[in-house]
C-alpha cells in the first residue's frame, strides 16, 4: 500500500525556519517525482515545488522561489522541504504527492500543519 | 504563469443533478489539466487527468472535455458522496496552478 507521512509541521514564529519531512512506503520512492503541495486554512490549494527522479531538477512556485528548497534522499525514501524567512501567509497545511513527469499528483499524504506567528 | 479561472465558486445541486465546473486558462495548456475532488480534513483525491482520462476507480459520472484554454468538468447524476470541493490544476507549465476551487453543495 503506497504511503506517504509528513512530519515536522508545527508553530514557528516569523523569520525562523523549518524542516519538513515526508516518509514513504509501498512503492519504489526513486520511479516518482515528487511535490509539496499546500493549503493555508479555508482557502485553495497551492503548488509549492516539484523534484525530479534523482534530485538533478526542482521547480518551485513563484511565493516561495528563493526561501523555500525542496531536496529528497532516495536511500531513506524521504522527502524535505526546507522552509526558511517563513512569513504569516505561509501558515498552511503541507502535503506531499508523488506524480510522474508530466502527471498530475495521484498519491497524496495527510498534510502536517505550518502555523507561523508570534 | 499561467493564470486558472475557475467558476463558479460555489454551487447547489439536488441528488440527480448534472452539474459543470468550468477552467479557463490565461494561455493553452495543452489539454494538461486535472481536476481534484477534496473534502474537509481530507487530502485531494485525483479524479480525471489530461483533460478527460478517468482515474481507475473513480464513477464514470465524472467527466471531463475541453481543449486550448477552455476545460470543464462534470458531474452527472450528483450522490451525496459527491458533496466536496473540487479544483482543476494545470500541468502544462511550471509553477503548476490550480484553479480557486468549487465548492459543490445540496440544494
Amino acid at each position: 500500500e503506497v504511503q506517504l507521512v509528513e512530519s515536522g509541521g508545527g508553530l514557528v514564529q516569523p523569520g525562523r525556519s523549518m524542516k519538513l519531512s515526508c516518509a514513504a512506503s509501498g512503492f519504489t520512492f526513486s520511479d516518482y517525482y515528487m511535490a509539496w503541495v499546500r493549503q493555508a486554512p479555508k482557502k485553495g490549494l497551492e503548488w509549492v515545488a516539484s523534484i525530479s527522479y534523482e534530485g538533478s531538477s526542482t521547480y518551485y512556485g513563484d511565493s516561495v522561489k528563493g526561501r523555500f528548497t525542496i531536496s529528497r534522499d532516495n536511500a531513506k525514501s524521504t522527502l524535505y522541504l526546507q522552509m526558511n524567512s517563513l512569513r504569516s501567509e505561509d501558515t498552511a497545511t503541507y502535503y506531499c504527492a508523488r506524480h510522474l513527469a508530466m502527471m498530475p499528483p495521484a498519491y497524496w499524504g495527510q498534510g502536517t500543519l505550518v502555523t507561523v506567528s508570534s | 504563469d499561467i493564470q486558472m479561472t475557475q467558476s463558479p465558486p460555489s454551487l447547489s445541486a439536488s441528488l440527480g443533478d448534472k452539474v459543470t465546473i468550468t477552467c479557463q486558462t490565461s494561455q493553452n495548456i495543452n489539454k494538461y489539466i486535472a481536476w481534484y475532488q477534496q473534502k474537509p480534513g481530507k487530502a485531494p483525491r485525483l479524479l480525471i487527468g489530461f483533460t478527460s482520462r478517468l482515474v481507475s476507480g473513480i464513477p464514470s459520472r465524472f467527466s471531463g472535455s475541453g481543449s486550448g484554454r477552455d476545460y470543464s468538468f462534470s458531474i452527472s447524476n450528483v450522490e451525496s458522496e459527491d458533496i466536496a470541493s473540487y479544483y482543476c490544476l494545470q500541468y502544462d507549465n511550471s509553477p503548476w496552478t490550480f484553479g480557486g476551487g468549487t465548492k459543490l453543495e445540496l440544494k
